[in-house]
């Protein structure tokens, strides 16, 4: 049961250029949600949150869209740079112990 | 001031065999939380664990496998009998509270052969 969707596995951007990475849920209890960026060999690392009481939230590049009545948040990376490449999770929280994971869409910025 | 430490790095084992994974939180967090990547998945929760406490193992398989966090000393996480379907990248994290504000580790890649 994949309460949090990442449909698009891969995702190719020039360098200098908007990044788009997509994420749907199905948990309306849900009110935390996260982006982590993992490189091989490495564990996640924490990116950019919102919660569910905003719509928006913005730091630097990266900025992530909420929206809660279609169930679907966005990463937008403004401009892409070749370092963005890695794979991008979704997560959300509902106030438990643990975070559910999308399966990740691996971004390639091209030079 | 180290990260979350896991090891070892890649861990091969026979089938039948056990393996045993370990995770040393970052200095001052004393909640762990193990997760698991199946090839081609998101990462899945297994179980969360305080000092000598089993707070939540409600993504664990019910069976061969364990966890651990003793008062001294890493976090394990214990698979015994291990089959080919556990072959994942297991990754720890931690944090000085409960809740989200995760650390992970760097994961331990099994290969069961």
């Amino acid at each position: 049961d994949q309460q949090v969707k990442q449909n698009s596995p891969s995702l190719s951007v020039q360098e200098g250029r908007i990044s788009i990475l997509n994420c749907d849920y199905t948990n309306s209890m849900f009110d935390y949600f996260l982006w982590y960026k993992k490189y091989p060999a490495e564990g996640p690392t924490f990116l950019i949150s919102i919660s569910s009481i905003k719509d928006k939230n913005e730091d630097g590049r990266f900025t992530v869209f909420l929206n809660k009545s279609a169930k679907h948040l966005s990463l937008h990376i403004v401009p892409s740079q070749p370092g963005d490449s890695a794979v991008y999770f979704c997560a959300a929280d509902r106030g438990a112990n643990n975070l559910f994971f999308g399966t990740g869409t691996r971004l390639t910025v091209i030079p | 001031n180290a990260g979350v430490m896991q090891n070892p790095r890649h861990l091969v084992r026979r089938r039948g065999q056990e393996a045993r994974l370990r995770c040393s939180p970052m200095k001052g967090h004393s909640h762990v939380y193990w997760y698991r990547q199946l090839p081609e998945e998101g990462l899945k929760f297994m179980v969360y664990l305080q000092k000598e406490n089993i707070i939540d193992e409600s993504g664990m398989p019910k069976e061969r496998f364990s966890a651990e966090f003793p008062k001294e000393g890493p976090s394990i996480l214990r698979i015994q009998q291990v089959v080919r379907g556990d072959s994942a990248a297991y990754f720890c994290a931690s944090s000085r509270d409960r809740g989200i504000a995760y650390t992970f580790g760097s994961g331990t890649r099994l290969t069961v052969v």
